[in-house]
């Protein structure tokens, strides 16, 4: 089983609002990552949380916060977005054989 | 620092002939694992195959299959009988292990492959 779940599907969010992206899995994978996705591009990576520690952090504007609670679980917080932060976050996971796992992902909508 | 170049934005192909989606990267690294990852208009991203550097054979999953030249630096997508289910961007992927669990996968820009009936 390689499933990883991303909730919600869809957001829609005013620039003054607070709302989380929330991801799990239950592979045992010890890394769990975020990506941000625009139209017609390739995912870009924003954070990687290693063994529940944060490991990479791309340079990511403090609007996004991400939390690792637990191995299984991973939040991305979000607050005071603008509209170019609309895009497809993509959740994913990996075990130490390095093969990516991706969530169906959450559509973001800032307006 | 490692690249990756997928040359063809668009491709299109009949249903049940066979496609390939060329790929070539650039490392100065001997062991690194590529991917090949298909996106579909739903747009969750799926591992299609992937392959070792260091092991010589050809990684296939069902109708995918690579053409690994490792001198070349180049790692291409063979679909064979292609079904309409196969139309997506397709991403090739590169990655350096780095001996833990964190590993950075670096990205082509994509080819959108259309199966056309």
């Amino acid at each position: 089983d390689t499933e990883v779940t991303q909730t919600p599907k869809h957001l829609v969010m005013g620039m003054t609002n607070k709302k989380s992206l929330k991801c799990e899995q239950h592979m045992g994978h010890r890394a769990m990552y975020w990506y941000k996705q625009k139209a017609k591009k390739p995912p870009e990576l924003m954070f990687v949380y290693s063994y529940e520690k944060l490991s990479i952090n791309e340079s990511v504007p403090s609007r996004f916060s991400p939390e690792c609670p637990n191995s299984s679980l991973l939040n991305l917080h979000l607050h005071a977005l603008q509209p170019e932060d609309s895009a497809l976050y993509l959740c994913a996971s990996s075990h130490e054989d390095s093969t990516i796992y991706f969530g169906e992902g959450s559509w973001l909508t800032v307006v | 620092a490692q690249t990756v170049t997928q040359s063809q934005p668009e491709m299109s192909v009949q249903e049940a002939e066979t496609v390939t989606l060329s790929c070539t990267y650039d490392t100065s690294e001997s062991n690194y694992y590529l991917f090949w990852y298909k996106q579909p208009p739903s747009r969750q991203m799926i591992l299609v195959i992937r392959q070792e550097a260091y092991k010589q054979q050809n990684a296939t999953e069902n109708r995918f299959s690579v053409n690994f030249q490792k001198a070349a630096k180049s790692f291409s997508l063979k679909i064979s009988d292609s079904q309409l289910g196969d139309t997506a961007m397709y991403f090739c992927a590169f990655m350096l292990p780095d001996g833990g669990a964190t590993n950075k996968l670096i990205f082509g820009t994509g080819t959108l492959l259309a199966v056309q009936p």
